[in-house]
């Protein structure tokens, strides 16, 4: 799977728009792009993935570059709650075997100040 | 509450102890996955099921750990003679069969610390 790397760490207002970047520069054609996080003390939660286009749910938006290279992922109004641990993983879109696991970085402390 | 629920939440042993975990994923997943983490890390695939076939193990999971899920439904994550540097979270997380089913479900995970 192929790497990815994000920033250590960044914080935003209570009520504005939070985005966070990540470089995955070696993507290969059939490798989509995931975001999970990690609130404090809890199992990682799934946010959004998407493969070459925009995605958006209830959660947040992905943003993909058009030469698929880098991603950021867009929580339109932030709140406190979303402080957490935000990581983006790239893998493949297989559901067996080696390629169904999730290769976690260390992410980006996301922190929502009041 | 994600529905997959893992038991303890928090174990305390003494080194040399043996530990069991206990898993149970979504009922209607048939994938289930362990992890590690360690502070200040991102969680580290340790082994992989499929239905009740344990299709992958990591390198990190030496000998004295063992994973089964006997009946493709709850799993054991088991580590014997426990040492100092197991202290971790240890998670689980479950995942639908279908193709379009992308989403891992991750339990709360159990603080393992041995002392």
């Amino acid at each position: 799977d192929a790497k990815t790397t994000q920033p250590t760490s960044m914080d935003c207002a209570e009520g504005r728009a939070a985005n966070l970047p990540c470089n995955h520069s070696t993507i290969s054609g059939n490798e989509y792009v995931y975001w999970y996080r990690q609130i404090h003390s809890q199992g990682p939660q799934y946010i959004i993935h998407g493969l070459k286009n925009n995605e958006t749910n209830e959660m947040a938006s992905l943003i993909i570059t058009e030469d698929r290279k880098s991603s950021t992922l867009i929580l339109p109004h932030a709140t406190l709650r979303d402080t957490a641990v935000y990581y983006c993983i790239v893998r493949v879109g297989s559901y067996t075997g080696a390629n169904s696991k999730l290769t976690f970085g260390k992410g980006i402390t996301l922190s929502v100040r009041p | 509450d994600t529905g997959v629920s893992q038991n303890p939440r928090h174990k305390i042993t003494k080194r040399g102890q043996n530990v069991t975990f206990r898993c149970d994923p979504i009922s209607e997943h048939n994938r289930l996955y362990w992890y590690r983490q360690t502070l200040g890390q991102g969680p580290e695939f340790l082994t992989y099921f499929q239905n009740e076939a344990q299709l992958e193990k990591s390198r990190l999971l030496s000998d004295r750990f063992s994973a089964e899920r006997p009946k493709g439904s709850f799993s054991t994550l088991e580590i014997q003679r426990t040492e100092q540097g197991d202290s971790a979270m240890y998670l689980c997380a479950s995942r639908k069969p279908g193709p379009g089913d992308h989403e891992q479900f991750f339990g709360p995970g159990t603080r393992l610390t041995v002392l």
